[in-house]
């Protein structure tokens, strides 16, 4: 398996702009989470999935983030409109409930909104 | 709810130094514990586990006890090398979903 694919790797946006984040989970988990990672706040969890339905989004910081995730291969992170203060590093992690297993991350999507 | 509290740093060390980089956690229930490690520029990669009381989790001459009764996992490595150089997380995940709560992370940088 190639292991949790994210999409892009870089993005650089403008103020206001709509962003989308891409996850590929490893095929077989069925939990995904998405981190956010800044050197003010260190990780910090904002979603997670569970067979596709959103358990726990409490850590969402605004309205202007939403996630998605339509079926077990895929899942978005979308901001709109987008501020400076996103500007961070977003991690996709997919791990399988209950097996005491660990969450095995993606490579990360760096975010610059100017 | 879990946390988890690591020390800070940076730690800054010798090669061939002792390290120690100290966490405890708080949990409802029997979490599984985690050492979690981030080189530059790339994701977060599992360096060692221990899903209960007692075990010793090891990899690449990193060690570390579940320790119950102190709750604590605390990481340690014999003599350090540049290439440890990186920021390590200690984690726990507790119940179902397999959820994992980090500590704030500590970087280590090796010096020649």
């Amino acid at each position: 398996d190639a292991g949790v694919i994210q999409s892009p790797r870089h993005e650089v946006t403008e103020m206001g702009q709509e962003v989308t984040l891409r996850c590929k989970p490893i095929s077989g988990h069925n939990s995904l989470f998405w981190y956010r990672q800044t050197m003010m706040r260190g990780l910090e969890l904002l979603i997670y999935f569970n067979n596709n339905v959103p358990i726990d989004d409490s850590g969402m910081p605004e309205d202007r983030f939403s996630a998605k995730m339509p079926n077990a291969s895929f899942s978005t992170l979308k901001i709109q409109p987008s501020e400076p203060r996103d500007s961070a590093v977003y991690f996709c992690a997919s791990s399988l409930q209950g097996g005491n297993t660990e969450a095995f991350f993606g490579q990360g999507t760096r975010l610059t909104v100017v | 709810g879990d946390s988890v509290t690591q020390m800070e740093g940076p730690v800054t060390l010798s090669e061939e130094a002792f390290l120690t980089i100290n966490c405890t956690y708080t949990a409802t229930g029997y979490p599984s514990l985690f050492w979690y490690v981030q080189y530059p520029g790339e994701g977060l990669q599992l360096l060692l586990k221990a899903t209960k009381a007692d075990d010793k989790g090891s990899n690449k001459g990193f060690e570390a006890t579940y320790r119950k009764e102190t709750t604590s996992f605390h990481l340690e490595k014999g003599s350090v090398q540049v290439s440890d150089s990186a920021v390590y997380f200690c984690a726990l995940t507790d119940g179902g979903y397999q959820k994992v709560t980090f500590g704030i992370g500590t970087k280590l940088q090796v010096i020649p």
